[in-house]
């Protein structure tokens, strides 16, 4: 198994420009999430998904699109970048936690890194 | 609402002492409690988890941690630091099936030799 990919795993990009980051995932999970580290911040999060077609917002969601047109894939888009959006990007999954339990290991990518000029 | 505190941001240990990363946390609700480790460049991997079973958890590479609910705490040590440990630990709290899934500022460790 290839556990979480991530591509690319790295880009530059000048202000204004889009671009999309690609998450694939192999153990069949249900969750998939996206995160943005910046030094001293730990990991926020950006967007998850609990499914297949299935979004929502996480911490710092805003200047980002997500989708989740299958279920071992989860785009994250940048439709106009800016330098504030400069970080390293990791993706995450996870199964479904069993009803009344809060169980979540998540499984994470090796991040992809993004300057924004 | 959920909040995790890592009272260091750098701990610095010689190779064979003791480490002890120290983690409060606050959760409404009944949390499940992570301790990640990230290697330079590296993505992050899990070094153990608390799901309100046995207080005393035990990881891997030697790492444990104890739940203890009246302190709020979840500290993660290992009885003797090797230079390979070196790298930046996160505590994680995540309640709710992992929506609210909240990391700590993370600690640095440094192995002296």
């Amino acid at each position: 198994n290839a556990g979480v990919t991530q591509t690319p795993k790295f880009r530059v990009l000048k202000t204004g420009q889009s671009m999309t980051l690609l998450c694939a995932q192999d153990m069949n999970h249900e969750y998939m999430y996206w995160y943005r580290q910046d030094p001293g911040m730990g990991l926020r999060l950006i967007h998850y998904s609990v499914g297949e077609g299935t979004t929502a917002k996480g911490e710092v969601p805003d200047g980002y699109n997500v989708s989740r047109l299958k279920k071992q894939n989860f785009l994250l888009g940048l439709e106009s970048a800016a330098p504030s959006q400069t970080s390293v990007y990791f993706c995450a999954s996870s199964y479904r936690g069993l009803a009344g339990l809060s169980y979540n290991e998540q499984f994470f990518g090796p991040g992809t890194r993004l300057t924004v000029l | 609402a959920q909040s995790v505190t890592q009272l260091d941001s750098h701990v610095s240990v010689s190779e064979g002492t003791p480490v002890l990363l120290r983690c409060n946390y606050s959760s409404s609700y009944s949390p499940s409690l992570f301790w990640y480790v990230q290697h330079p460049n590296k993505g992050l991997q899990l070094l153990l988890k608390y799901t309100s079973a046995a207080t005393l958890v035990k990881g891997i590479n030697g790492f444990e941690a104890e739940f203890k609910k009246s302190e709020t705490s979840f500290h993660l040590t290992k009885p003797s630091a090797h230079m390979s440990d070196a790298a930046e630990y996160f505590c994680v709290v995540s309640v709710a099936g992992g929506f609210k899934t909240i990391f700590g500022a993370g600690t640095r460790l440094f192995v002296k030799a």
